[in-house]
């Protein structure tokens, strides 16, 4: 089946790493992403990573990717308050179908 | 490039009414697809539209309907609205490669009162 599943709130104080968890259902998923949304606004794609890959690094975002376990991490160094949003991850498990989103975690960065 | 438009941004309909939401993708890309946000369900899957013909198709009654014209732009139409459908719909496009990423649009806001 196919479900992707996040925990709703994370808290940091700003300054501090951020530390998003995912974990989603289908091991034939090819690409997972990290998408943002901020208050009235669409989805941003902040980055994504093939499911040949362990890690990538893209300035402050490092996003590590356990096969095995089926989870999906995004680290936000030196957190910010313009960080503050819903932090979506999603899987592309086939090409051509549609991707499949978690609910999204909250992060609320207090300076 | 121009990012991907909704229109409008916001709506208020009655319930019993019909509503239509326009998309316009990014110039070069032929998929669309539709999603419904709402707080308890997150992101939902309604349709994808890739030049012209619907590629694949979400959980979602019939009353829920999308088109997309020949130059790529589409819309969606949610007939006899109920008040459950009161939700931000987003629209994305892609192009054809491989890695599959959508791009989104701020959404069209409908509140069905």
């Amino acid at each position: 089946g196919e479900d992707v599943e996040q925990s709703l709130f994370l808290s940091v104080r700003e300054g501090d790493s951020s530390v998003i968890n995912c974990t989603y259902t289908d091991s034939s998923s090819t690409y997972l992403y990290w998408y943002k949304q901020e208050p009235g606004a669409g989805l941003q794609l902040l980055t994504y990573i093939f499911s040949n890959m362990d890690m990538k690094q893209d300035q402050r975002l490092t996003v590590l990717l356990n096969k095995k376990d089926k989870h999906l991490s995004l680290r936000i160094a030196d957190t910010q308050t313009g960080d503050s949003a819903i932090y979506f991850c999603a899987e592309n498990h086939q090409a051509g179908t549609a991707l499949i989103f978690g609910k999204g975690t909250t992060l609320s960065v207090s300076s | 490039k121009a990012g991907v438009t909704q229109t409008p941004r916001y709506l208020i309909k009655t319930r019993g009414q019909q509503v239509t939401l326009s998309c316009s993708p990014i110039s070069g890309h032929r998929s669309v697809s539709w999603y419904q946000q709402t707080p308890g369900q997150g992101l939902q899957f309604l349709f994808e539209y890739f030049s012209e013909t619907q590629r694949n198709k979400g959980n979602f009654p019939g009353r829920f309907s999308g088109r997309q014209f020949s130059n790529s732009r589409s819309e969606m139409n949610v007939s006899t609205l109920e008040l459950g459908d009161s939700a931000l719909y987003l629209c994305a496009s892609k192009d054809g490669s491989v890695t599959g990423e959508l791009f989104f649009g701020e959404g069209s806001r409908l509140t069905v009162l």
